[in-house]
């Protein structure tokens, strides 16, 4: 079945440093890719997405590349804010079992001043 | 453009009732999906509602059922609730069809149950 495997946390970084976020996969189709944020208390919000091998997704700094040679979709910020501590979830979609979402365990991140 | 909606916010349920939580799919979106989120952990798919008709589940127990009505909002129903039902249960409302795997989902903010 489909699974997928993200860094452990959490991780504390201070402001402005750079953030890698490791993410891998397995899957018996050919996924989508995303990354979800999660604030306290809130819903999860797309952060950005990857539908095909070699895509890159950005959003708001962050950046993530589709790598199917390595099963891979790192999550990467060249400098973090205070305001991005929150938990990452890296996800996919399968084009079988009716596109159903399969979510890592997340990683939290704290930024500090 | 009102995004996904669901209710109630929190819910405090005895071992053995009945639930139903409820979901307003975000405007133009035909299919949603359900998660069951336990604390520290990702969310984990129940099933999901294409047009009315589910089509697609995990692994959860027949106990966990649902509706899709003509609108598109969804109700997910658990009977003979269990501790380790307590949980924030999210719904999720996308596109579908064919290419539903390239779509992203919309997440609503979740329902908190406790079971006591």
């Amino acid at each position: 079945g489909d699974s997928v495997t993200q860094m452990e946390g959490p991780v504390t970084l201070s402001e402005e440093a750079f953030l890698t976020i490791n993410c891998t996969y397995t899957a018996t189709g050919y996924p989508s890719l995303f990354w979800y944020v999660q604030y306290p208390g809130e819903g999860l919000q797309l952060l950005l997405k990857a539908t095909k091998a070699d895509d890159k997704g950005s959003n708001k700094g962050f950046e993530a590349t589709y790598r199917k040679e390595t099963t891979s979709f790192h999550l990467e910020k060249g400098s973090v804010q205070v305001s991005d501590s929150a938990v990452y979830f890296c996800a996919l979609r399968d084009n079988t079992n009716a596109g159903k979402s399969t979510f890592g365990d997340g990683t939290t991140l704290t930024v500090k001043p | 453009e009102t995004g996904v909606t669901q209710s109630p916010t929190h819910l405090i349920k005895t071992r053995g009732q009945q639930v139903t939580l409820r979901c307003s799919s975000q405007s133009g979106h035909n299919t949603v999906s359900w998660y069951q989120q336990a604390l520290g952990q990702g969310p984990q798919f129940i099933f999901q509602y294409y047009r009315e008709e589910e089509n697609g589940r995990g692994n959860f127990p027949p106990r966990f059922s649902g509706l899709q009505f003509p609108n598109y909002s969804s109700e997910l129903n658990v009977n003979a609730l269990e501790l380790d039902d307590s949980a924030l249960y999210l719904c999720a409302s996308s596109l579908g069809g064919r290419l539903a795997y390239s779509y992203e989902q919309y997440f609503g903010p979740g329902t908190r149950l406790t079971v006591t």
